[in-house]
């Protein structure tokens, strides 16, 4: 399968424990992103990299979340002392860019986060 | 300010109907990209046509049309003679400015057989 793939595909969390998520983009491409998507609702941004560098964090990422791409290919998203609503679906997606325009992003399964 | 809004929440039409999901966006930038995903009830985003603001050819995909208007800042979705595979939740999104995707809420179109 050369598509992105997140792990774990579920993760149920008791408050204040931390948590981590992995992501693996398809191996060509250098943009890698993370969403968030709660319920009845669209995804949203929360950060991205090109190559190994974290070029734009949202607002939406608090100092409870960090995210690492250490050698240009997976990604890891961590939140430390979980809150009941940072439960969501969060979505990583990978895209290859170039200098005639943005190519389109390619999503994972995601990854569904439920804080008890 | 950029924004995308998808005004239908939930869309029922039975098999075979044609049906046209709206969107419409907001920017002050010159050049601007637009897309639509579908959401499956399996959960997987998955990517059915980029349009560049340069380009306001509408667009067929099979049973799948898209009509771009910058006048009235629209881009919107047409399948035609809807399947029950076609049930999902569809996505209209703008590139902003951090190269992220800025969504709609979507709408969740249900095909009854």
């Amino acid at each position: 399968d050369t598509g992105v793939s997140q792990n774990p595909r579920h993760k149920i969390t008791k408050r204040g424990q931390n948590v981590t998520f992995r992501c693996d983009p398809i191996s060509e491409h250098n943009r890698l992103y993370w969403y968030r998507q709660t319920l009845g609702q669209g995804p949203e941004f929360l950060t991205y990299f090109q190559n190994e560098a974290q070029l734009e964090k949202s607002r939406l990422l608090s100092d409870r979340f960090s995210a690492e791409r250490p050698k240009g290919s997976f990604s890891t998203l961590e939140i430390q002392r979980t809150e009941q609503g940072d439960s969501a679906m969060y979505l990583c997606a990978s895209s290859l860019a170039s200098d005639i325009g943005p190519n389109e992003q390619f999503f994972g399964p995601g990854t569904r986060l439920t804080v008890l | 300010a950029q924004k995308v809004t998808q005004a239908q929440t939930e869309i029922s039409v039975v098999e075979k109907e044609d049906v046209t999901l709206d969107c419409v966006y907001e920017t002050r930038d010159t050049t601007y990209y637009l897309f639509w995903y579908k959401q499956p009830p399996s959960g997987e985003l998955v990517f059915l046509i980029r349009r560049n603001s340069f380009d306001e050819q509408n667009e067929i995909s099979g049973r799948y049309s898209w009509n771009f208007q910058k006048s009235t800042s629209s881009f919107n979705f047409t399948i035609t003679a809807s399947q029950v595979v076609d049930s999902a939740v569809y996505f209209c999104a703008l590139r902003g400015s951090q190269g992220n995707l800025i969504f709609g809420k979507g709408t969740k179109l249900s095909v009854k057989p």
